[in-house]
């Protein structure tokens, strides 16, 4: 079974510049989740959708980040414009489902961002 | 808000020796708690799951504990081998699927 797919793997970009990430779940994954871990630390859940919809985003950045999932598939991230601050790797990861024996995450191999 | 705490912070050992890694959590309504392994640069790779009805979880030489009501969870490693060394992270899973991590224990296990 194919894991959780991310691209880039790496991205350099300078401050005030956009960049956008990209996952692909887990193939019938209903929830997929964005993380943001900075160097030293764990992740940090950015935000997590149930098929199209958000559940959550109370911890996006969201005058400069926004994320979408259009069709409950694929996922974008973006952040415009980037600060020195958002260097970090942002993970995704997905799961069956939000409750009970269905919501273990598993996750991709993260794209790493530096802003310069 | 949670908030998860993982000590030590780092750890180095010698090959073969059983070691423990804790986590501890502020808030134990939590649905489940699981472990990871992180190499460098790489993505996490899930170890054990533990629900919040259960115990612990055994996978080959890794057991999870998890007591709810103190909040703590540990993490035991029989026999380590330098294949072992990487960062160890504790997630917690509270209502509304919300994973919160700890910051990590970077695992050195010297051959």
């Amino acid at each position: 079974e194919a894991g959780v797919a991310q691209s880039p793997r790496y991205k350099i970009i300078e401050k005030r510049q956009s960049v956008a990430f990209w996952c692909n779940p887990i193939s019938g994954h209903a929830t997929l989740y964005w993380y943001q871990q900075i160097l030293g630390q764990g992740p940090k859940l950015l935000i997590q959708f149930q098929n199209n919809g958000v559940v959550d985003d109370s911890q996006l950045p969201k005058d400069r980040f926004s994320a979408e999932r259009l069709k409950g598939v694929d996922s974008t991230l973006k952040i415009q414009p980037a600060k020195l601050e958002d260097s970090a790797v942002y993970l995704c990861a997905s799961s069956l489902g939000l409750t009970g024996n269905y919501n273990e995450q598993f996750f991709g191999p993260g794209t790493r961002l530096t802003v310069l | 808000k949670q908030e998860v705490t993982q000590i030590p912070a780092a750890l180095s050992v010698p090959e073969g020796e059983n070691l423990v890694l804790n986590c501890s959590f502020t808030d134990s309504a939590i649905y489940n708690l699981q472990w990871f392994r992180q190499d460098p640069g790489k993505g996490l790779t899930s170890l054990l799951l533990i629900q919040s009805s259960q115990r612990e979880q055994t996978s080959g030489r890794l057991n999870a504990s998890l007591d709810k009501s103190s909040g703590r969870s540990t993490l035991y490693i029989a026999a380590s081998q330098p294949g072992d060394s990487a960062t160890y992270l504790c997630a917690v899973n509270n209502a509304g699927n919300m994973l919160t991590f700890g910051g990590g224990t970077r695992l050195m296990v010297k051959p």
